[in-house]
């Protein structure tokens, strides 16, 4: 059973870089197949893909959020990051991370998701 | 990139009702289409992937139509357990993924 286990701080300060770590378990990022990726939700609205990452390096990012973005992956610990910067109160959300199928597009299982709060 | 209008955006129904919600791509997208139930404080589950095809565990009374840019998420007869808000998904090679705004499913 594959699951993803979103890790980080939850409170980060304005204009700072917000960091998340992803954990995937019972699935291998190197073996390929899949993207690596990062959702977000702010309380009370919608799902907003912020990017993904392959077992390459490759990356793919929202164009709204591209600026700021990277997501990166360590194959040897079987995780994908996300880095974030120059937040604001704007970045306040729930951070969840996904796999996405090559064959389906989809994204598959989810991890629980993380509450990230940007605030002085 | 590739915008993603779903509708309605909320919808009350009684148990046993037929649901249908719709969702719209801003240009054709094949089948690269997938929907999604969450619940409050809980992550989405994917219900539907390819457009139609049915995510194993998930009750038959959900089905998925369309292709190229008009997409439906059906409820044959709704249940309790479907109080939720509903998401469409695209995925494009070029552009990556997008969502549409959400349908709140509630139960009169």
């Amino acid at each position: 059973q594959v699951q993803l286990q979103e890790s980080g701080p939850g409170l980060v300060k304005p204009s700072q870089t917000l960091s998340l770590t992803c954990t995937v378990s019972g699935d291998s990022i190197s073996s390929g197949g899949h993207y690596w990726s990062w959702i977000r939700q702010p309380a009370g609205k919608g799902l907003e893909w912020i990017g993904h990452v392959y077992t390459s390096g490759t990356t793919n990012y929202n164009p709204s959020l591209k600026s700021r973005v990277t997501i990166s992956v360590d194959t040897s610990k079987n995780q994908f990051s996300l880095n974030l910067s120059s937040v604001t109160a704007a970045d306040t959300a729930v951070y969840y991370c996904a796999r996405v199928g090559f064959s389906s597009g989809c994204l598959s299982p989810w991890g629980q998701g993380a509450l990230v709060t940007v605030s002085s | 990139d590739i915008q993603m209008t779903q509708s309605p955006s909320t919808l009350s129904a009684s148990v046993g009702d037929r649901v249908t919600i719709t969702c719209r791509a801003s240009q054709s997208i094949g089948s690269w289409l997938a929907w999604y139930q969450q619940k409050p404080g809980k992550a989405p589950k994917l219900l539907i992937y390819k457009a139609s095809s049915l995510e194993s565990g998930v009750p038959s009374r959900l089905s998925g139509s369309g292709s190229g840019t008009e997409f439906t998420l059906t409820i044959s007869s709704l249940q309790p357990d479907d109080s939720a808000t509903y998401y469409c998904q695209q995925y494009n090679s070029y552009w990556g993924l997008t969502f549409g705004g959400g349908t709140k499913v509630e139960i009169k």
